[in-house]
């Protein structure tokens, strides 16, 4: 089946410096992936959807200068917290969908001291 | 605009017992309705979904979910669980043409007892 890799599992980051979440769909090709968000005992918010070779589309309230993300290829897009503050750890998951069907990658758990 | 209730915040069922995760949705258009789990600190697995159709879907694990349209409502059963089913669980909706883009419910964690 369709399976979407997430790396880093955990990172662990200093205030203010960047840090890239990548997401790779790694046996089908997606056109696009979406990138979530979620907080403790909180369900998934929808940060933004990932468009191969276009611009990403930001879910309102979502700052895309902080949540910079990429789609160069068709097998990967990739997710970077720019200047991360404390608030900005969670738990980060991609999802990469292919037909009617789509898979979620197993998260991203960002941790900025 | 859509949205996603579980009513049940956590949930405590014996081994073997019979479960049943409440859904309720809402949604200005034909739904598509999904149900995920999720084990600590992992991803999401989908468990099954709805499109159209029959109206009671089968999934992995052994779930099963039936939609009301009446209720809108689309509920989570197993007739009998298993100590490995403990994990979060996730109702979600999304858009017929962007089924990627979904709303999800804020979860329901089930504990197994022995």
């Amino acid at each position: 089946g369709a399976v979407v890799s997430q790396h880093p599992s955990r990172v662990i980051c200093k205030s203010g410096t960047s840090v890239k979440i990548e997401c790779r769909s790694l046996d089908f090709q997606a056109t696009t992936m979406f990138w979530y968000r979620q907080f403790p005992k909180k369900s998934l918010m929808l940060m933004a959807t990932s468009n191969e070779g276009s611009k990403a589309t930001y879910e309102q309230g979502v700052e895309k200068d902080k949540f910079l993300i990429n789609h160069a290829s068709l097998t990967l897009s990739t997710l970077t917290v720019t200047s991360a503050h404390p608030e900005d750890s969670s738990f980060y998951i991609c999802s990469a969908r292919q037909g009617d069907g789509y898979t979620f990658g197993s998260g991203t758990r960002l941790t900025v001291v | 605009a859509q949205s996603v209730t579980q009513p049940d915040i956590h949930i405590t069922v014996s081994e073997g017992a019979s479960l049943e995760l409440r859904c309720n949705y809402s949604y200005g258009a034909t739904p598509y309705l999904f149900w995920y789990v999720q084990s600590p600190g992992q991803g999401l697995q989908l468990l099954l979904k709805y499109f159209s159709g029959d109206t009671l879907v089968q999934g992995i694990k052994g779930f099963e979910a039936e939609f009301k349209r009446s209720q809108s409502s689309f509920n989570l059963r197993k007739p009998s669980v298993h100590w490995s089913d403990a994990a979060e669980y996730f109702c979600a909706v999304g858009a017929a043409t962007n089924a990627g883009k979904s709303t999800f419910g804020d979860g329901t964690t089930l504990t197994v007892k022995p």
